[in-house]
């Protein structure tokens, strides 16, 4: 069974901060890596995702993660923080490909953005 | 453009009265479906999915059920509610055949007094 793990449950950064959201996941073999965000009362929305080649990948609002398979570690960055990236965020881990039924969420990082 | 539409956006409700949430998605053939649950500040759990009409697997029990009635309309049902039903339902799709990426509804707000 494939978990996922957020170390930090919360995250307080000055706005044009940059930050880094950490997310490790347990699995040896090939996975479907990604990340969402959720504003308050809101469904969660699609950031990024990774399955292979560049470990670095971009994703929308500036945002960009990195895999690195000797960490098992799927890090989401951003350079400049803007009050709006104030949210949850849930790194989500999956076994298998084509169906999202197997997809494990983390316990969210929430992120407060500060004037 | 593909979209999901989720009702009601609050509920409160009894305990031990019945409920129904509901989710329909425009734009998408025979799209996979999926309910999630996320308790106040914590994280999603995944209820039911669906990968056609009339067809709906359980992932967790929670005295719950869910239905798929049409290609685009996913319904989550009980006859008698509970306290710990409370928190936040999400309804999501994904593309059939070939995608772990889910697109999610605004989600129902859920207080079961």
């Amino acid at each position: 069974t494939q978990t996922v793990s957020q170390s930090d449950a919360h995250v307080t950064v000055f706005e044009g901060d940059s930050v880094e959201l950490r997310c490790n996941y347990s699995y040896g073999g090939s996975i479907y890596l990604s990340w969402y965000i959720q504003h308050h009362g809101r469904g969660l929305q699609f950031l990024l995702k990774y399955y292979s080649g560049n470990p670095v990948v971009q994703g929308v609002n500036g945002f960009e993660a990195e895999f690195s398979k000797s960490d098992s570690s799927f890090h989401l960055r951003k350079a400049s923080v803007h009050w709006s990236d104030s949210a949850v965020y849930f790194c989500a881990v999956s076994l298998q490909t084509g169906f999202a039924s197997a997809l494990t969420f983390g316990s969210g990082t929430k992120v407060i953005v500060l004037p | 453009a593909q979209t999901i539409h989720q009702w009601p956006v609050a509920e409160i409700k009894a305990v031990g009265s019945p409920l129904s949430l509901g989710c329909t998605i425009k734009g998408k053939s025979s799209p996979n479906l999926y309910w999630y649950w996320q308790a106040t500040g914590g994280t999603l759990q995944q209820l039911f999915y669906s990968i056609t009409v009339g067809q709906v697997e359980s992932v967790v029990q929670l005295n719950l059920s869910a239905s798929r009635p049409k290609d685009d309309q996913f319904i989550l049902s009980t006859e008698k509610l509970l306290l710990s039903h409370s928190g936040f339902y999400l309804c999501a799709w994904s593309p059939t055949g070939g995608s772990e990426r889910l697109f999610f509804g605004h989600g129902t707000k859920l207080s079961v007094l």
